[in-house]
C-alpha cells in the first residue's frame, strides 16, 4: 500500500538555527498537507500543496512540493521556541480520499 | 472560525465494553473521517464517510468498528467490544471538496 516516509524523526536545534523536514511518498500524490501537533494537542492544519513544483511561504515557513508530486519539504528559517512540536506531512492519492500520514518530525528548540 | 468538536475529551472503559465517540464536523463540510493516534506514534486513517456511506476504510477498521451520521450534525464512531490495543487518541476530521481536512481536538480512549 501507499507509504509516506518522513525524515528525520527527531531534530534538536538552537534557537535561531534553521530546520528542515523531508517527506517522500511511494506513489504520486494528488496533494500534500502539512500539520503541526503540539504535545498533547491535535494536528493543526498548516498548508496544502497541490501543484507540481509548488512553493508556498508562511512567514518563516517554506513548503515545497516536488516536480513529480512524490516528495515535499518544510523549512523553517530562524527557529523560535514556539516552533516546538511534531510536524507531519500527509498525502492523498485523489481528492476526498484518506490522508496517509508520515511518522512526523519532532522539533525541539533550545534558547 | 468554525471548528470540529469532539466529545468526550477522555473516555475510560473496561475491555469488552462498547464505546461511542462523537464528533460534530464543520457545518458545510461533506467529507468526514476518523483517525487514531497511538501514544507516540503517527496518525493512522480509519475510515472516511461521504454521502451517507463509507467511502474508504483501512485494515484497522474491522467489524468491531462502525460509523454513523444519525442526524444532520453528528458523526459517531462506535467500537463494539473494546480491546486494550484500542487505547489511543481518536481524531475526527472533516473537509469540503477542496480536500483540506480539519481535525477536532480528539478523544483519548483508555481501555483497562
Amino acid at each position: 500500500g501507499q507509504q509516506v516516509m518522513q525524515i528525520p524523526q527527531y531534530q534538536h536545534v538552537q534557537e535561531g538555527e534553521d530546520f528542515t523536514t523531508y517527506c517522500n511518498s511511494s506513489t504520486t500524490l494528488s496533494n500534500i498537507q502539512w500539520y503541526k501537533q503540539r504535545p498533547g494537542g491535535h494536528p493543526v492544519f498548516l498548508i496544502q500543496l497541490v501543484k507540481s513544483g509548488e512553493v508556498k511561504k508562511q512567514k518563516r515557513l517554506t513548503f515545497q512540493f516536488g516536480e513529480a508530486k512524490k516528495n515535499s519539504s518544510l523549512h523553517i528559517t530562524a527557529t523560535q521556541t514556539t516552533d516546538v512540536g511534531t510536524y507531519f506531512c500527509a498525502g492523498t492519492r485523489q481528492a476526498g480520499t484518506a490522508l496517509i500520514f508520515g511518522k512526523g518530525t519532532t522539533l525541539s528548540v533550545s534558547s | 472560525e468554525p471548528e470540529v468538536t469532539q466529545t468526550p475529551s477522555h473516555q475510560v472503559t473496561q475491555m469488552g465494553q462498547e464505546v461511542i465517540l462523537r464528533c460534530v464536523p464543520i457545518s458545510n463540510h461533506l467529507y468526514f473521517y476518523w483517525y487514531r493516534q497511538i501514544l507516540g506514534q503517527k496518525v493512522e486513517f480509519l475510515v472516511s464517510f461521504y454521502n451517507n456511506e463509507i467511502s474508504e476504510k483501512s485494515e484497522i477498521f474491522d467489524d468491531q468498528f462502525s460509523v454513523e451520521r444519525p442526524d444532520g450534525s453528528n458523526f459517531t464512531l462506535k467500537i463494539r467490544s473494546t480491546k486494550l490495543e484500542d487505547s489511543a487518541m481518536y481524531f475526527c476530521a472533516s473537509a469540503t471538496l477542496a480536500d483540506t481536512q480539519y481535525f477536532g481536538p480528539g478523544t483519548r480512549l483508555t481501555v483497562l
